[in-house]
């Protein structure tokens, strides 16, 4: 397909358990952003890849949370021990390039469940 | 800060009224405004967007937007609602002019449910 993609699309998990969260961005797209959205919340940024750059990790809740992207495509989300309010559905998106002013298309999302 | 705020966690409306969905926001440069739409199972889709130039913007499935400055405001309008128009609404600010940042801050959502 086309779109972004995330996998897997729902994950339970025990508290304490790390979780492995995977995107597939738009091939060609050298932006890439994690999001979450937690129930009645918002989206909150989590982190932002640009190219080669260093990333933009200001949104990360946690020394808990990482991510990388290798090879500048896929990207994987990381959460160590998680915890029952780490539950949300995390986003991914990408864009063309750097700047908002980059469409972001988003993928359908990763839905976390801590118990 | 920068900061989005949705006044309403809720609206519903009839098939066919008009719709107006409210957005404010605080931002520390003239600021890239958007308005996203999310259907249940769906990932976020751009409805429109605001850069700059002519204030009353459109966008996809008949919606339009309308930036006000002095009032730090995108609200979203649609004329005639649809019942496939029930969904969750973001609005979302960022960036600005020379800005290099792609971070986007999101309101909480709408919720907009259409009765028949």
């Amino acid at each position: 397909g086309a779109g972004v993609s995330q996998s897997p699309s729902n994950k339970v998990t025990e508290k304490g358990k790390d979780v492995e969260l995977r995107c597939d961005p738009i091939s060609g797209h050298t932006a890439l952003y994690w999001y979450r959205q937690s129930l009645g919340q918002g989206l909150e940024f989590l982190i932002y890849f640009q190219g080669n750059s260093a990333p933009d990790k200001s949104g990360l809740p946690s020394d808990r949370f990482s991510a990388e992207r290798t090879g500048g495509s896929v990207s994987t989300l990381t959460i160590q021990r998680t915890q029952q309010e780490d539950s949300a559905v995390y986003l991914c998106a990408s864009s063309l390039g750097q700047g908002v002013n980059n469409e972001q298309f988003f993928g359908p999302g990763t839905r976390l469940t801590v118990l | 800060a920068q900061s989005v705020t949705q006044p309403d966690i809720h609206i519903t409306v009839s098939e066919g009224a008009s719709l107006e969905l409210r957005c404010n926001y605080s931002y520390g440069a003239t600021p890239y405004l958007f308005w996203y739409v999310q259907s249940p199972g769906q990932g976020l889709q751009l409805l429109l967007k605001y850069f700059s130039g002519d204030t009353l913007v459109q966008g996809i499935k008949g919606f339009e937007a309308e930036f006000k400055r002095s009032q730090s405001s995108f609200n979203l309008r649609k004329p005639s609602v649809h019942w496939s128009d029930a969904a969750e609404y973001f609005c979302a600010v960022g960036g600005g002019r020379g800005s290099t940042l792609g971070r986007l801050y999101f309101g909480r959502g709408t919720q907009l449910t259409v009765w028949p």
